[in-house]
Order: structure tokens, then C-alpha cells, then sequence
């Protein structure tokens, strides 16, 4: 079975900073991948990133970018210039390629707050 | 475009009465999932629906049920609640290839008194 672990269970920092979400995984699987979802307030969950496990470029998407260590089973995600908005919990997530059902395996979340 | 929409959003309970969470997507995805969200363990799959007239146990079936209805409907029961069930329910859905996003509904508050 894979788990999924945030080790990080609160962060804060300042507007405009640059901070860093870890999230390390266990599988024995070679095709995979992973995701970032925020989760604000409202409860709703968003995708914010995803990675395939086969590609070596790192995913960026505008502010947000990962590091993807396969190897060392890492998968941390860096959020430059923080917003105000960008407080939220945020979740890593795995996905093992199976034929029929996705299934996701959450990590334990990691709350942000940004402080003006 | 709604996406997927649960009905209710928030429900108390008393220990013993059952209830039905409701799920409905409109993006004509093969799968759908329920999860619990509690705090410092994140989201866990209770079950799951590949298709249309099937469904699978997840990481904490026990104490529901499930009923793929059709290919929008997905539906989770709680035949006798407890309060080991209190938890905020999402529902979800995907296509059923490769790294498909997952969307997702707004969520259930549940508490059992």
C-alpha cells in the first residue's frame, strides 16, 4: 500500500516570501503521480499541480512549482511571491496508474498561513 | 456547469440514525469516490465506483454502504451512525484514464451526537 507524508503540519510566512510544502511517499511503483491540492476556507479542493512520475522536468504552474525526487521519493512544493490568498491547507496527493478507478492517496495536509 | 454537486451540507445526527449523503456529477466522468476528511489525517477513500453498476471497498468502508444509481449518482449510507463517523464527506469524480484531475464537491459537515 502507499502512504503519503506531510511532516510539516502548520506553516507561516510573510506576503510576498517564498516558502516550501514537503511531502514524501512510500510505493513500490514505478508509474505514478502525484498532485498538490489547496484546500481553502470554503472547503472546496483544488488542483494546484501535478506530476507525472516518468517525466524528470519539474511541473511549474505560474507561482507554483514542485520538486520531484524520484529517487528519494520527495515531492515538495515551492510557493513564490505568496499571496494572501494562498492561505489555505494544502494536500499532497499519489496516484498509482491503474487501468479502471484513480484512486488518490492524501497526505495528512499541511496548513499556510499568509501573514500580511 | 455545476461539476459535482453534495447534498447536504451540513447534518447533525444522534447515534443510531441513518441517512444518505447524495452526489451528482455532470461532467460525465466514468468513476466517482467518497472520502472522510479528519484533521491531521487528511482525506481517506471509503469506496469507490469504476463504473456504472460497480463499486469497491477503499481504505475505511466500515459503517457504509454505497450506490452507484447511474453514471452521475453516487450515494453513501449510513445505516446506524456513530460518532466515530463524524467527519466532513467529499465526493468525487474522474475519467477513468491515465492522471485525470479529480473533481471534487464542496462537502458534508457531519456530526454525531
Amino acid at each position: 500500500a502507499q502512504t503519503v507524508t506531510q511532516s510539516q503540519p502548520e506553516m507561516s510566512v510573510q506576503e510576498a516570501e517564498t516558502v516550501t510544502l514537503s511531502c514524501t511517499y512510500d510505493t513500490s511503483e514505478n508509474n505514478y503521480y502525484l498532485f498538490w491540492y489547496k484546500q481553502p476556507p470554503s472547503r472546496q479542493m483544488i488542483l494546484v499541480i501535478r506530476q507525472e512520475a516518468y517525466k524528470q522536468q519539474n511541473a511549474t504552474e505560474n507561482r507554483f512549482s514542485v520538486n520531484f525526487q524520484k529517487a528519494a521519493k520527495s515531492f515538495s512544493l515551492k510557493i513564490s511571491d505568496s499571496q494572501l490568498g494562498d492561505t489555505a491547507m494544502y494536500f499532497c496527493a499519489f496516484m498509482k496508474h491503474d487501468p479502471g478507478a484513480q484512486k488518490l492517496v492524501f497526505g495528512q495536509g499541511t496548513r499556510l498561513t499568509i501573514n500580511p | 456547469n455545476a461539476g459535482v454537486t453534495q447534498t447536504p451540507k451540513f447534518q447533525v445526527l444522534k447515534t443510531g440514525q441513518s441517512m444518505t449523503l447524495q452526489c451528482a456529477q455532470d461532467m460525465n466522468h466514468n468513476s466517482m469516490y467518497w472520502y472522510r476528511q479528519d484533521p491531521g489525517m487528511g482525506l481517506r477513500l471509503i469506496y469507490y465506483s469504476a463504473s456504472e453498476g460497480t463499486t469497491d471497498k477503499g481504505e475505511v468502508p466500515n459503517g457504509y454502504n454505497v450506490s452507484r444509481l447511474n453514471k452521475r449518482e453516487f450515494s453513501l449510507r449510513l445505516e446506524s451512525a456513530a460518532p466515530s463517523q463524524t467527519s466532513v464527506y467529499f465526493c468525487a469524480s474522474n475519467r477513468d484514464r491515465g492522471w485525470d484531475e479529480a473533481f471534487f464537491g464542496q462537502g458534508t459537515r457531519l456530526t454525531v451526537v
